[in-house]
C-alpha cells in the first residue's frame, strides 16, 4: 500500500503559473499511470490529465502533467491562471487496481 | 455523447443495505472498467472498488475499509454496474462516484458521474 501526499492548498495570481506536486510514498511512481482531477464545490471530478500527461479533448493546454522519478512524484502544472481556474485538485494512481487519491489541493487565484 | 447516472442513494439505518447503479449511455459499457469512489462531507475521495471486465472475469478489488460489506457487480447487456453496500456504519455516509476506465488501446480518459449521496444515521 502507498499514499500520494499534495499540498493543502496553493495560491497564485492570475495570469501566472502554479504547479501541484503528488508524491508517492513507497514503491515508483512511474509503476502505475497518475491522473488528475478538477472538482469545483458541489460537482464531481473531472479528468484533467490522464496517463500522466495525456490531456482529453476540450482540456486547455495550459494543463500539463508530468512525473519525476528522482523525487518519486508526479505534478500538474497551470499556466495563465484564470479566476474560473479555482478548484480542488486531485491526483490519482492506482494499487491492485483500486484507486489512491492524494488528499487533494485547494487554488486559490486572488 | 457519453453520460453516467448514479443512481439508489438515500437516507439509511446503520446496520441496514443499499444498492447503487451506474448507467452508462454511449459508450460500449463492455469495454470499460468500473470504480467506484466516495467523498465524505467536506473530505477527500477515496477509492471504494473496482470491477474489470467480463473477458478478464470481472475480477473485483476492494478497499480494507469496506472489504466484506461492499460488492460491486456488473450487467453489460443493460450497460449498468452496481455497488451492494451491505452492514453500512455512519462513517460510510458519503457522495458516492462511480468512473469508467477504458481497458483498450489507444486509451481514452476516465470518465465520472454526478454521484449519489448515501447517509447513514438513525
Amino acid at each position: 500500500n502507498f499514499m500520494l501526499t499534495q499540498p493543502h492548498s496553493v495560491s497564485e495570481s492570475p495570469g501566472k503559473t502554479v504547479t501541484i506536486s503528488c508524491t508517492r510514498s513507497s514503491g515508483s511512481i512511474d509503476s502505475n499511470y497518475v491522473q488528475w482531477y478538477q472538482q469545483r464545490p458541489g460537482s464531481s471530478p473531472t479528468t484533467l490529465i490522464y496517463e500522466d500527461n495525456e490531456r482529453p479533448s476540450g482540456v486547455p493546454d495550459r494543463f500539463s502533467g508530468s512525473i519525476d522519478s528522482s523525487s518519486n512524484s508526479a505534478s500538474l502544472t497551470i499556466s495563465g491562471l484564470r479566476t474560473e481556474d479555482e478548484a480542488d485538485y486531485y491526483c490519482q494512481s492506482y494499487d491492485s487496481n483500486i484507486q489512491v487519491f492524494g488528499g487533494g489541493t485547494k487554488l486559490t487565484v486572488l | 455523447e457519453v453520460q453516467l447516472v448514479e443512481s439508489g442513494g438515500g437516507l439509511v439505518q446503520p446496520g441496514r443495505s443499499l444498492r447503487l447503479s451506474c448507467t452508462a449511455a454511449g459508450l460500449s459499457f463492455a469495454d470499460y472498467a468500473i470504480n467506484w469512489a466516495r467523498q465524505a462531507p467536506g473530505k477527500g475521495l477515496e477509492g471504494v472498488g473496482v470491477i474489470g471486465t467480463n473477458p478478464l472475469g470481472a475480477t473485483t478489488e476492494y478497499a480494507a475499509s469496506v472489504k466484506g460489506r461492499f460488492t460491486i457487480s456488473r450487467d453489460d447487456s443493460k450497460s449498468v454496474a452496481y455497488l451492494q453496500l451491505n452492514s453500512l456504519k455512519t462513517e460510510d455516509t458519503a457522495v458516492y462516484f462511480c468512473s469508467l476506465l477504458f481497458q483498450l488501446m489507444p486509451r481514452k480518459p476516465p470518465v465520472w458521474g454526478r454521484g449519489t449521496l448515501v447517509a447513514v444515521s438513525s
